[in-house]
């Protein structure tokens, strides 16, 4: 099975502007999750999505948003980027339906290394 | 409050000798568990996992991890260390399916791993 894929691997954006991301779950996860990865602030929880529907939200403002559609394939946007939005954006799917092991083991993707100027 | 805390965050040991990687969580129910490992550059891939049963759980790369509630703890170990486990560790902590906290992870800070030839 392929695993998470997430695209650009690297982007580079200036203040002020939007980026979006993508990613896309093992084939069969239903829920994917989204993480920011700073030198700073560690890994820290952004969001979840499972079925097209948030979850669960981490403790970012508003301009951080995501969506999933119906193929579990998910895009977060970051609107008004700021300096500190540089990071690692990490991406994990999970299949979501099933509790226990299987279910809520959550398997990462490369990321995507954004850097704003 | 619900953390994780990785209290060393470098450590060198030469190659061949044992290691253990500390961690240690606050949590108000019974949580998942689990270990990653992060190259640079790269995501995150799943060294191992607990969720019940044996405290001893055995995961890829020959590393083991023992869940002990009473000090609420789940260290990683190797007995023999190969240069190419160098790379940074992370602890974390995640929520049974239908908890309030699905598909959110709780990350320690990680410990970066340096291997003496």
């Amino acid at each position: 099975k392929a695993g998470v894929t997430q695209t650009p691997r690297y982007l580079i954006k200036t203040r002020g502007q939007q980026v979006t991301l993508s990613c896309s779950p093992i084939s069969g996860h239903r829920s994917v999750s989204w993480y920011q990865q700073t030198p700073g602030q560690g890994l820290q929880f952004l969001f979840e999505y499972f079925s097209e529907t948030q979850r669960n939200k981490g403790n970012f403002p508003g301009r951080f948003s995501g969506r999933q559609f119906s193929n579990s394939r998910s895009e977060m946007n970051v609107s008004t980027l700021e300096l500190g939005d540089s990071a690692l954006y990490l991406c994990a799917s999970s299949l979501g339906t099933i509790a226990g092991v299987s279910g809520d083991t959550q398997y990462f993707g490369p990321g995507t290394r954004l850097t704003v100027l | 409050a619900q953390s994780v805390t990785q209290p060393d965050i470098h450590i060198t040991v030469s190659e061949g000798a044992s290691l253990e990687l500390r961690c240690n969580y606050s949590y108000g129910a019974t949580p998942y568990l689990f270990w990653y490992v992060q190259s640079p550059g790269q995501g995150l891939q799943l060294l191992l996992k607990y969720f019940s049963g044996d405290t001893l759980v055995q995961g890829i790369k020959g590393f083991e991890a023992e869940f002990k509630r009473s000090q609420s703890s789940f260290n990683l170990r190797k007995p023999s260390v190969h240069w190419s486990d160098a790379a940074e560790y992370f602890c974390a902590v995640g929520a049974r399916s239908g908890s309030s906290n699905t598909g959110k992870l709780i990350f320690g800070q990680g410990t970066t791993l340096q291997v003496k030839p």
